[in-house]
């Protein structure tokens, strides 16, 4: 069975200080891969999707930025951290580049939890 | 701009109690989810509707996908405590990707 991993599980940092999140996934071979943010019990945010290794696509302009290293890693990076990047961060994969995703179905980590002081 | 807007955004309902939540949208879609969130975690998938009109059934919530593939609903009979969660629904488009609508917080009391 897929599961998916993300950490750290939640994070502190101060305003200017970098930021690096990690995503991986387990038990499927060339997974569509997504990061989105979501506001304190509000709707998700589509920041960045991959559908292949290098392959990064932005949704919303911003201060991060996203790569996909390996086939089951996907990384969500910022070098300056702002107040408003606090929220909810949560990974998800769905399907793979090989066929179409089941109907969009998308399964998502347990999340990232981020404040920015 | 929310491409599916929910309503309501806020539920609390008695235990034993039923509860409907909608999500609407002027544009069609594929397919349809529905997850459901606990405070601190990743949604969960709860189902996918993806034919106009269908209805789909888990123990005591019922899902429907509009004719028109456009709006659903979820509908849950006699509400437990351990629904309580954020209700979100997702519309899949064609490009890999799904909009989701603001979400439903329903609370369910004992």
């Amino acid at each position: 069975s897929q599961t998916i991993h993300q950490w750290p599980a939640t994070l502190v940092q101060p305003v200017g200080s970098p930021l690096s999140l990690e995503c991986t996934v387990e038990g499927t071979s060339n997974p569509n891969l997504y990061w989105y943010r979501q506001a304190a019990g509000r709707g998700l945010q589509l920041l960045f999707y991959s559908v292949g290794i290098g392959q990064i696509s932005s949704e919303v302009p911003q201060n991060l930025s996203a790569s996909r290293p390996q086939d089951r890693q996907f990384i969500l990076s910022s070098k300056k951290l702002l107040l408003s990047d606090s929220g909810f961060y949560l990974c998800a994969w769905g399907g793979d580049r090989d066929s179409k995703p089941r109907y969009n179905e998308q399964f998502f980590g347990p999340g990232t939890r981020l404040t920015v002081l | 701009t929310q491409l599916l807007e929910q309503s309501p955004q806020f539920l609390s309902i008695q235990e034993g109690e039923n509860l409907t939540v909608y999500c609407n949208s002027s544009s069609v879609f594929s397919s349809l989810q529905w997850y459901r969130q606990e405070p601190g975690e990743g949604p969960v998938l709860l189902v996918t509707v993806v034919t106009g009109g269908e209805v789909k059934k888990l123990k005591r919530l019922t899902f429907q996908f509009g004719d028109a593939r456009k709006d659903s609903s979820l509908h849950i009979t006699a509400a437990q405590t351990g629904d309580t969660g954020l209700y979100l629904c997702a519309g899949g488009r064609d490009d890999y990707k799904l909009s989701f609508g603001a979400g439903t917080t329903v609370t369910v009391r004992a």
